[in-house]
């Protein structure tokens, strides 16, 4: 039981575009959403989080999106740039539970 | 560079076998946090310590288990192991017991693979 989907396994942009990356969530408890990337090799890094009383979050180059209603999360990166190529992972928590759900992770190429 | 670092860095074991995993916390994180992440999927959530106790579990059986220690760091310990605990573990290590949403530092991971 996935309740934290990302259903592209993969992304390539060209450098300079923009980047989406989408989540989808099947649990409604859910109120607070994170973006973590992950290089090869490494330990993932918090990049940027929502909670559901908002509806946009931004900082810097990356802003997330949250539709409540559809259940829907959607990371930007604007303009994305070479060293954005890693894989992302969204993850939701529950007010006050200590557990993160992660989905499975979207690998980002970006091209020159 | 986030401060926190794990040994070994890949492991083999055979099924049955027990293994433990190591953890160094960055100075000052009370709290640390250990995942599974299989192959193609996000990391899942074993269990939490606070203050060198447990305070925090996903859905692991109970031959998963944690210690640690006042120097920041930790240990988890798998006995009996399965060929499905093959895996990348991770820790991760943060300033306060509070809600797992506030940031935290992920280690490297251990790459584990059962035979």
């Amino acid at each position: 039981d996935q309740q934290v989907k990302q259903n592209s396994p993969s992304l390539s942009v060209q450098e300079g575009r923009i980047s989406i990356l989408n989540c989808d969530y099947t649990n409604s408890m859910f109120d607070y959403f994170l973006w973590y990337k992950k290089y090869p090799a490494e330990g993932p890094t918090f990049l940027i989080s929502i909670s559901s009383i908002k509806d946009k979050n931004e900082d810097g180059r990356f802003t997330v999106f949250l539709n409540k209603s559809a259940k829907h999360l959607s990371l930007h990166i604007v303009p994305s740039q070479p060293g954005d190529s890693a894989v992302y992972f969204c993850a939701a928590s529950v007010d006050s539970n200590y557990q993160l759900i992660w989905g499975a992770g979207t690998k980002l190429i970006i091209k020159p | 560079e986030t401060g926190v670092t794990q040994s070994p860095t890949h492991l083999i074991k055979t099924r049955g076998q027990q293994v433990t995993l190591r953890c160094s916390s960055q100075s000052g994180h009370n709290t640390v946090s250990w995942y599974q992440q299989a192959l193609g999927q996000g990391p899942q959530f074993i269990f939490q310590y606070y203050r060198e106790e447990e305070n925090g579990r996903g859905n692991f059986p109970p031959r998963f288990s944690g210690l640690q220690f006042p120097n920041y760091s930790s240990e988890l310990n798998v006995n009996a192991l399965e060929l499905d605990d093959s895996a990348l573990y991770l820790c991760a290590s943060k300033t306060s017991g509070g809600a797992i949403t506030e940031t935290q530092y992920f280690g490297p991971g251990t790459r584990l693979l059962v035979l």
